[in-house]
């Protein structure tokens, strides 16, 4: 089985710019959660999308906004750059069913520096 | 926020020693996973743990969810120079279904050949 698949790897933008990261889930897998890394705060959860409807959210500003398509394929979209916004996005995948179990599979990320 | 204290921070030891890292919460989880992440990757999970005073082996790895619910423990015996990396701990809240998970700060785990 393929695990999670994030594009692209590695980024560079400038300040003010947007950004759209792209993850494709674990075949089966109903639920992508986006978390970011910093080496100063770490792993800090953004969102989770499950069947194409943000579940849960993080508490991070209306800049970083997600969606997810029919086929669990989830974007993870950030306008307006700032510097602090450099970081590693990682994205994890899940069967997401309730009362069921949770593990949640990670992608390698893409680093996202902001210049 | 919620807070999972992850300790140690770092830990350097020498190949074939065994090795304990823990965390801990002030509120209770229902699920607590242990990844690993190598420099530039993404997290690697280790082991799922579901229910209070559950003991659960993957090869080397032992992780156990505590008791009070507030707790987990990973043991890596005999360590290798391979198992160089980070190690995080995630915790669920008792007041979610559903994925979101806090984590811990990691600890950095350095071994000596």
């Amino acid at each position: 089985k393929a695990g999670v698949t994030q594009t692209p790897r590695y980024l560079i933008k400038t300040r003010g710019q947007q950004v759209t990261l792209s993850c494709s889930p674990i075949s089966g897998h109903r639920s992508v959660s986006w978390y970011q890394q910093t080496p100063g705060q770490g792993l800090q959860f953004l969102f989770e999308y499950f069947s194409e409807t943000q579940r849960n959210k993080g508490n991070f500003p209306g800049r970083f906004s997600g969606r997810q398509f029919s086929n669990s394929r989830s974007e993870m979209n950030v306008s307006t750059l700032e510097l602090g916004d450099s970081a590693l996005y990682l994205c994890a995948s899940s069967l997401g069913l309730a009362g069921g179990f949770y593990e949640q599979y990670f992608g390698p990320g893409t680093r996202l520096t902001v210049t | 926020g919620q807070q999972l204290n992850q300790s140690p921070q770092s830990m350097f030891i020498q190949e074939g020693e065994d090795v304990s890292m823990n965390c801990t919460s002030s509120s209770i989880f229902n699920t607590w996973l242990w990844y690993k992440q190598d420099p530039g990757e993404g997290p690697v999970l280790l082991i799922a743990l579901y229910k209070a005073g559950e003991l659960t082996s993957n090869g080397r790895l032992t992780a156990q969810f505590g008791i009070t619910r507030k707790d987990s423990f990973l043991n890596i015996s005999a360590s290798i120079p391979s198992d160089v990396g980070i190690y995080f701990c995630a915790g669920q809240p008792k007041e979610y279904n559903f994925n979101k998970f806090y984590f811990g700060s990691g600890t950095k785990l350095n071994v000596k050949p």
